[in-house]
């Protein structure tokens, strides 16, 4: 496995579900992010990871929770969503403070 | 937050045909970033661009720093049917040098 992977890559979920998404990186980079991608919109950073330590988030709702047990493995477990966070998440690595980001495919995310 | 506005917002060419994008902001970035994303995956860089005037290539892609270190654009010449996909401008907020401002993406169509 190379770069950034991402799975599922399709996921549909009822509101009161309890689901993961799992993201890895190959590269040796030491920071991690997930960016939600809606329809016509720009990409939103949800939250950061450097060395495995949360140094952001961005005003994300509690139902969505990540977990970083590592420097290569990022997760995002969600519970209790609604409609309108259906959409395709993005998981991404960097070396810390580098601005250039290596992104995974997505997980797209329905949640009915 | 910085905001990056990005024109158009969709194009509809045929195959052969040049193409030309642009990324403006209200603010002064020290990088910029391209990014292309396929149907169905994650957006993979182009071309980073480090300093002011900076004109830099990438096959039949060009992309140039604007001297305003505000603005950069992004050139396809005899654009193929694979550049179909989402072009993104990207770059640091000034507070956060890891933290990427994204552009909203120009949809490109290329009809053969």
């Amino acid at each position: 496995e190379t770069g950034v992977t991402q799975t599922p890559r399709h996921l549909v979920m009822g509101m009161t579900n309890k689901k993961s998404l799992k993201c890895e990186q190959h590269l040796g980079h030491n920071a991690m992010y997930w960016y939600k991608q809606s329809a016509k919109k720009p990409l939103e950073l949800m939250f950061v990871y450097n060395f495995k330590e949360q140094t952001e988030n961005n005003s994300v709702p509690s139902r969505f929770s990540p977990e970083c047990p590592n420097s290569s493995h990022l997760f995002l477990h969600l519970h209790t969503l609604q409609p309108e966070d259906s959409a395709l998440y993005l998981c991404a690595s960097s070396q810390a403070g580098a601005n250039v980001l290596t992104f995974g495919a997505g997980s797209r995310l329905t949640v009915l | 937050g910085q905001q990056l506005n990005q024109s158009p917002q969709s194009m509809f060419i045929q195959e052969g045909e040049d193409v030309s994008m642009n990324c403006t902001s209200s603010s002064i970035f020290n990088t910029w970033l391209w990014y292309k994303q396929d149907p169905g995956e994650g957006p993979v860089l182009l071309i980073a661009l480090y300093k002011a005037g900076e004109l830099t290539s990438n096959g039949r892609l060009t992309a140039q720093f604007g001297i305003t270190r505000k603005d950069s654009f992004l050139n396809i010449s005899a654009s193929i049917p694979s550049d179909v996909g989402i072009y993104f401008c990207a770059g640091p907020e000034e507070t956060s040098g890891s933290r990427l401002t994204f552009g909203e993406g120009t949809q490109l169509t290329v009809n053969p």
